[in-house]
């Protein structure tokens, strides 16, 4: 059984157009993340859920749209791609933000905007 | 602000051959700091997690350890099946407990 499951795993598509990726995790977490991986491998947190709960939304532009519909999924929703956009983009959920404890982390979603 | 570097941005080693990774931080006031891998494809998985200078965690080849300024990540006889990007990340208790993560270590052991 995987833990924390996204889709699709790879997404190509054209500037300009909208498109969706999803996260779920079976682990029973409060917590889930959204992070960005470029080019460098940077790892740089979008946002953080708790419970349903916005709590990290770290300065990205509102093209991009979380929706937690219960707190076993976080998907990722992105509104008029551009060229910047394209990234690897990963979900990742923890027992709980405040208690230090490690993420689990799904296996990417490579996204590449044309 | 809160930033993690990591030295050296690649490694490449002999198999056997020991080394060390370098994690440096600057964090106000930190809540733990994390060790992961990552292999290519796939996303980063949990190796260790240290609280307070002077810790020490071992997993296999693999230790790590904690000052107040910097993590290293020791590796000792590597093989190749260790060949891997290392991540190190921090949690500050400051930043709604955000995890920020280094820009990572590649690692090769060649045979």
């Amino acid at each position: 059984d995987t833990a924390v499951s996204q889709t699709p795993k790879y997404l190509v598509t054209q500037m300009g157009n909208d498109k969706s990726i999803k996260c779920e995790q079976n682990l029973g977490h409060d917590t889930m993340y959204w992070y960005k991986q470029d080019s460098k491998k940077f790892l740089k947190i979008m946002f953080s859920y708790n419970n349903k709960e916005l709590i990290i939304n770290e300065t990205v532009p509102n093209r991009f749209s979380p929706k937690s519909p219960d707190k076993a999924h976080l998907n990722l929703h992105i509104n008029s791609l551009e060229l910047g956009d394209s990234a690897v983009y990963f979900c990742a959920s923890s027992t709980n933000r405040e208690r230090n404890e490690k993420l689990f982390f799904g296996s990417g979603t490579q996204l590449s905007v044309l | 602000e809160d930033q993690v570097t990591q030295s050296p941005e690649a490694l490449r080693l002999q198999e056997g051959e020991s080394s060390s990774l370098n994690c440096s931080y600057t964090v106000s006031g930190l809540r733990g700091l994390f060790w992961y891998r990552q292999d290519p494809g796939k996303g980063p998985e949990f190796l260790f997690t240290l609280y307070s200078a002077g810790e020490e965690k071992e997993k296999e080849r693999l230790k790590a350890t904690l000052t107040k300024k910097e993590s290293f990540l020791h590796i000792t006889a590597p093989k190749p099946e260790d060949s891997a990007t290392y991540l190190c990340a921090v949690q500050a208790r400051t930043s709604y407990d955000k995890v920020i993560f280094g820009p990572g270590t590649s690692l090769s052991v060649i045979p």
